[in-house]
């Protein structure tokens, strides 16, 4: 059965680089039928799409984040990755990975726990 | 950028109520809505995709309907298990859009 895990550091300072990683098991991520995105949520607050990979490497990012958002996957250890740079408080979420399948429209049929990832010095 | 309005954002409903939730987007034909139910500390749980097509396991009594641009998520007997958030979210063009959310509380 196919799971999702998040992974990452538990405090970003301001201006420094948020890297997350989405640990994928009981499949691969190098198959047709799935995208592969990542998700926010800031405390209190609605879901914000940052941005989703398909298996071919290709990516699509929401706009308002495009300039700072780097999507990207790794095959060999089944995981894709999330680079978000000069963060702000702001940027304070947990943060989901989760899959989709292509068939249903790009809806996120799997997520993963979520991380809490607070920006603070 | 396409738009999303949900309605309303906040409703209070007792158990058997039949409850509808809005979700309009300001533009395009797409049929690719989605809908989730966000509980607490946990991460959503999609309920319905292409607009009406229920996911396998959720209940019946959850049901989606698309009207041009204006979707609607029908509860129709809800049930202690529903209270909870509910968003929209919208495909278009390669981007995705959340709706703003819409909680359920007991009445």
């Amino acid at each position: 059965q196919l799971q999702l895990q998040e992974s990452g550091p538990g405090l970003v300072k301001p201006s420094e680089t948020l890297s997350l990683t989405c640990s994928v098991s009981g499949g691969s991520i190098n198959s047709s039928s799935y995208y592969w995105g990542w998700i926010r949520q800031p405390p209190g607050k609605e879901l914000e799409w940052i941005g989703t990979i398909y298996y071919t490497g290709r990516t699509y990012y929401t706009p308002s984040l495009k300039s700072r958002v780097t999507i990207s996957e790794d095959t060999s250890k089944n995981q894709f990755s999330l680079r978000l740079t000069s963060v702000t408080a702001a940027d304070t979420a947990v943060y989901y990975c989760a899959k989709a399948v292509t068939s249903r429209g790009w809806a996120f049929d799997l997520w993963g726990q979520g991380t809490m990832v607070p920006v603070s010095s | 950028d396409i738009q999303l309005t949900q309605s309303p954002s906040f409703l209070s409903a007792s158990v058997g109520d039949r409850v509808t939730i809005t979700c309009r987007a300001s533009q395009g034909n797409s049929i690719y809505l989605a809908w989730y139910q966000q509980k607490p500390g946990r991460a959503p749980k999609l309920l319905i995709y292409t607009a009406s097509t229920l996911q396998s396991g959720v209940p019946s009594r959850f049901s989606g309907s698309r009207s041009g641009t204006e979707f609607t998520l029908t509860i129709s007997s809800l049930q202690p298990d529903d209270f909870a958030t509910y968003y929209c979210q919208h495909f278009n063009n390669y981007l995705l859009t959340f709706g703003g959310g819409t909680k359920v509380e007991i009445k």
